[in-house]
């Protein structure tokens, strides 16, 4: 069964720390995206990549960066941590234009 | 033009009932329409798929319509369970474009037994 796996299910982490969201699909898909989930705002795009070093902004880009080294690992970093950042982060992977998203299970983090 | 609109928010229905969810967008270059489903500490996953070449497609008791000229779609829930409750999510993605697909808000739906 093809899997998306992020690093950690729950974090805590303190406002101004540099935060890193880890995500690994074993599917071998060229793209892979974050999505931050809030109640009644639905999934929001962070950023994506569609090959290895290559991203894209999406809606939500600000306070954020992403790393992509390897086909199957894509990072996302929270540069300096804000309450505002208090969200379900998922992470996806897709192979191409056919077909849907894979996601991942979340990381829930809460920044005090 | 980017958006697609998701409606309603909320659902409750009893066990055996038609659950209906319903989503419109603007731009006509989509040509992917997704539904998702997700359960509480789950990520979203993918439900059903329809292309706008067919109108509807069924898998089991979740059945996608799709209204190309209204441009809408809708998922329909036959004998809805208990089980099926859950936040469901409605997406788009265009021909053409970049990879990404476009969200509705989701709409949390309670079956009661």
């Amino acid at each position: 069964d093809v899997k998306v796996t992020q690093s950690s299910r729950y974090l805590v982490k303190r406002t101004g720390e540099k935060v890193f969201l880890e995500c690994v699909q074993d599917m071998d898909h060229e793209n892979m995206f974050w999505y931050r989930q809030d109640p009644g705002l639905g999934l929001r795009l962070i950023y994506f990549s569609y090959d290895v070093k290559m991203k894209e902004k999406g809606d939500i880009p600000e306070g954020y960066s992403v790393s992509r080294e390897k086909k199957e690992r894509f990072s996302l970093i929270l540069e300096s941590a804000s309450t505002n950042q208090t969200s379900m982060y998922l992470c996806a992977s897709r192979p191409d234009r056919v077909g849907g998203y894979t996601f991942g299970s979340g990381t829930r983090l809460t920044v005090v | 033009q980017q958006q697609v609109k998701q409606s309603p928010q909320s659902l409750i229905v009893q066990k055996g009932g038609i659950s209906i969810i319903n989503c419109a967008y603007e731009n006509t270059a989509f040509d992917y329409f997704p539904w998702y489903q997700q359960f509480p500490g789950k990520g979203p996953a993918l439900l059903i798929a329809i292309r706008p070449d067919v109108s509807e497609k069924k898998e089991g008791r979740f059945t996608i319509s799709f209204n190309k000229s209204a441009k809408q779609f809708s998922l329909h829930i036959m004998d809805s369970q208990p089980g099926d409750s859950a936040t469901y999510f409605c997406a788009a993605s265009m021909k053409g474009g970049s990879e990404k697909l476009v969200f509705g808000k989701g709409m949390k739906l309670t079956v009661n037994p």
